[in-house]
């Protein structure tokens, strides 16, 4: 089966934890992207990578960090330094040297307890 | 700045009215413009996209937009909405991927939400 695989679907953080969130793709994409959604907030972007071994800080990094070490697979962690971490968390991926779509997981509900 | 805006937070239309969904955008070069749709607790499906060409373009479930240079304006639109349409809708702009160039990263307008009468 094709696609982006997120998980866990659902996952509770009690403060002061630190929790990460998988996100595999077998699109044999390069790019891919981690955003946050909160009701009425649209998507905000936490983190990208472009290649393997390289990622770039997108518009809400503080308090996230993240890994490219290989091509399929881009977790993101959340760190006990992120003060509001209760949302959904939304992988995508989208090809590079084309005008090409994003594709996106079906999302992490992620909720501190 | 880069920016979208979907100026219509909540829509309700009545089932098998049309449906036009708004989306202006502020983009520093040729954008490529995208709609996609969220049901709930799900991730995003893409109904269309634009890149270039005829300015109306078609997308999945009978939906399509109409790309307006002058305007800014990249509406989506539905001649006769379903019950099944009942979802998040969001308008996105982004520039070409490539590793060294653009970072590639779609910007999101916040999102109507559509509501759908009996």
């Amino acid at each position: 089966d094709g696609g982006i695989t997120q998980s866990p679907k659902y996952l509770f953080r009690k403060e002061g934890q630190n929790v990460t969130l998988s996100c595999e793709q077998n699109l044999n994409h390069d790019a891919m992207y981690w955003y946050r959604q909160d009701p009425g907030q649209g998507l905000r972007l936490i983190y990208y990578s472009q290649i393997v071994n390289d990622f770039q800080k997108g518009d809400i990094a503080e308090g996230y960090s993240v890994s490219r070490e290989k091509k399929e697979s881009f977790p993101l962690t959340v760190t006990s330094a992120q003060k509001n971490p209760t949302a959904f968390y939304l992988c995508a991926v989208r090809g590079t040297g084309g005008s090409t779509e994003a594709f996106f997981g079906q999302g992490t509900r992620l909720t501190v307890v | 700045a880069q920016s979208v805006t979907q100026p219509d937070i909540h829509i309700t239309v009545s089932e098998g009215a049309s449906l036009e969904l708004r989306c202006n955008y502020s983009y520093g070069a040729t954008p490529y413009l995208f709609w996609y749709v969220q049901s709930p607790g799900q991730g995003l499906q893409l109904l269309l996209k634009y890149f270039s060409g005829d300015t109306l373009v078609q997308g999945i479930k009978g939906f399509e937009a109409e790309f307006k240079r002058s305007q800014s304006s990249f509406n989506l639109r539905k001649p006769s909405v379903h019950w099944s349409d009942a979802a998040e809708y969001f308008c996105a702009v982004g520039a070409i991927t490539g590793y060294g160039g653009s970072q590639g990263n779609l910007i999101f307008g916040k999102g109507t939400k559509l509501s759908v009468k009996p």
